[in-house]
């Protein structure tokens, strides 16, 4: 059974802050890996994903993610938050036969 | 507009009063899901389908019930709720079920059993 394991809940943070949250898998399959967001009062929505090739993923408003895999993580960047992207960020592993499995969440505090 | 919508988006009822939610999506997506997300427990996935007539539980099914009649609607069942299961649920779909497709997902359901 895959799990996934997301270090920190709850992260705080200033404007123009450097952010990385951390993720990490248990998986012994083909593994694709994903980040979601939830802005406030809105649907979770993709921020990127890995499945294969480059494990530097870029995905929507600057944000990058790197797969590595002897550490069994796929932790999430930003070189310089706003304060739109307070939200709650998931990490997620999906198998290919329809399960997948969301990590705890992140809640991301930016302050102006 | 492709969306996946719920319905309904509130609820409220009591313990034992069977219920309902309906999910349905407009992307001609193969695979449905259903996921709950309770405070420090992120999303948990109750059952999935990767396409008509063909269903699975994921890790917290006890309790729910699901049908896949037809390719766009993926309705939730709890014939008999019980306060453990008041928590926020979202219907998620995507394109083939495949590991690496994006899953879109609808709005939620909060729904409160007394």
């Amino acid at each position: 059974a895959q799990s996934v394991s997301q270090h920190n809940h709850h992260v705080i943070l200033s404007e123009a802050a450097s952010l990385e949250l951390g993720c990490n898998y248990s998986y012994g399959g083909t593994v694709n890996l994903f980040w979601y967001v939830q802005y406030p009062g809105q649907h979770l929505q993709l921020l990127l994903k890995y499945f294969s090739g480059d494990p530097l993923v870029k995905g929507i408003k600057g944000f990058e993610a790197e797969f590595i895999k002897s550490k069994f993580s796929f932790n999430l960047r930003k070189p310089s938050v706003q304060w739109s992207d307070t939200a709650e960020y998931f990490c997620a592993v999906n198998t290919n036969a329809g399960k997948s499995t969301f990590g705890d969440g992140t809640t991301l505090t930016v302050k102006p | 507009e492709a969306q996946v919508t719920q319905n309904p988006r509130y609820l409220i009822t009591v313990t034992g009063k069977k219920l309902t939610v309906t999910c349905s999506q407009n992307m001609n997506h193969e695979y449905m899901s259903w996921y709950r997300q309770d405070p420090g427990l992120g999303l948990r996935q109750i059952y999935y389908s990767m396409n008509v007539e063909v269903t699975d539980k994921g890790d917290v099914p006890e309790g729910y019930k699901v049908s896949r009649k037809e390719k766009r609607n993926f309705p939730l069942i709890l014939e008999s709720p019980s306060p453990n299961q008041t928590s926020l649920y979202f219907c998620a779909s995507s394109q083939t079920g495949w590991g690496s497709d994006t899953q879109y997902f609808g709005p939620g359901t909060r729904l409160t059993v007394l």
